[in-house]
C-alpha cells in the first residue's frame, strides 16, 4: 500500500530555514507528482508546490516563490522541501501528498504531517 | 486563482441526521474537478469524493457529492459518530489548487 513517511517536528528561529523529508513506498516513485501542502493552526490547507520525481521539475505557488525549494532523491524515493526566511506565520503542519496519476493536482494520499514551529 | 467558499462554518447535528455541506467556486471548474476531504484532529486530510460526485476507494455510500454549475454539495445521509470532523472542498482543475476554509460537523 502507498506510504508517505515524513520527518519529525522541528523548532526554528525566525530567519532560519527548515528542510523536511517525505519517503515514499508502495508504488512507482517516478510516476506520480508529489506536493507539499501546509496547514496553519485552525486554518484550511494551503498548497505550496509540487515536484515531478521523474525529472525533478518543480512548480511553486507564487506565495512561496523564491523562498521554497523542492528536490528529490530517486535512489531512496524521497522528496524534500526546504523553506527559508522563516517567520512566525510559517508555523504550521507541513504535509507531503501524492498527486493522482491523471489529475495531478488532486491529492490521493498524504503523509502524516510534520509540525514546524517558528519562535524566538 | 479560484476561491472556494464553504458554508456553513459549523454544522451541529446528532448521529443519524443528514448533513448537507456547500462549496461555491468563484468561477467554473473544468470537468467538475472538485474533491472533498475529511480531516480529524491530528490526522491528514482523507480523500472522500473526486470529480464532484465519485467516491474514493473505501468510502461508504452514505457520502455523496453533487454539483449545480459552480455550487457543489457534500451530503452525508445518516451521520455516524466517526463522521464528526472537518470537511474541506478542493479544486484541482487549475493551478494553483485551492481549498475552502472548511466546515466543521460537530455533535449536537
Amino acid at each position: 500500500q502507498v506510504q508517505l513517511v515524513q520527518s519529525g517536528a522541528a523548532v526554528k528561529k525566525p530567519g532560519a530555514s527548515v528542510k523536511l523529508s517525505c519517503k515514499a513506498s508502495g508504488y512507482t516513485f517516478y510516476n506520480y507528482f508529489m506536493h507539499w501542502v501546509r496547514q496553519a493552526p485552525g486554518q484550511g490547507p494551503e498548497w505550496m508546490g509540487m515536484i515531478d520525481p521523474s525529472g525533478g521539475a518543480t512548480s511553486y505557488s507564487q506565495r512561496f516563490q523564491g523562498r521554497v525549494a523542492m528536490t528529490r532523491d530517486t535512489s531512496t524515493s524521497t522528496v524534500y522541501m526546504e523553506l527559508s526566511s522563516l517567520a512566525s506565520e510559517d508555523t504550521a503542519v507541513y504535509f507531503c501528498a501524492r498527486g493522482n496519476l491523471r489529475a495531478r493536482l488532486r491529492f490521493d494520499d498524504w503523509g502524516q504531517g510534520a509540525l514546524v514551529t517558528v519562535s524566538s | 486563482e479560484i476561491v472556494l467558499t464553504q458554508s456553513p462554518g459549523t454544522l451541529s447535528l446528532s448521529p443519524g441526521e443528514r448533513a448537507t455541506l456547500s462549496c461555491r467556486a468563484s468561477q467554473s471548474l473544468s470537468s467538475s474537478y472538485l474533491a472533498w476531504y475529511q480531516q480529524k484532529v491530528g490526522q491528514p486530510p482523507r480523500l472522500l469524493i473526486y470529480g464532484a460526485s465519485t467516491r474514493a476507494t473505501g468510502i461508504p455510500d452514505r457520502f455523496s457529492g453533487s454539483v449545480s454549475e459552480t455550487d457543489f454539495t457534500l451530503t452525508i445521509s445518516r451521520l455516524e459518530t466517526e463522521d464528526f470532523a472537518v470537511y474541506y472542498c478542493q479544486q484541482y482543475g487549475s493551478s494553483p489548487p485551492t481549498f475552502g476554509q472548511g466546515t466543521k460537523v460537530e455533535i449536537k
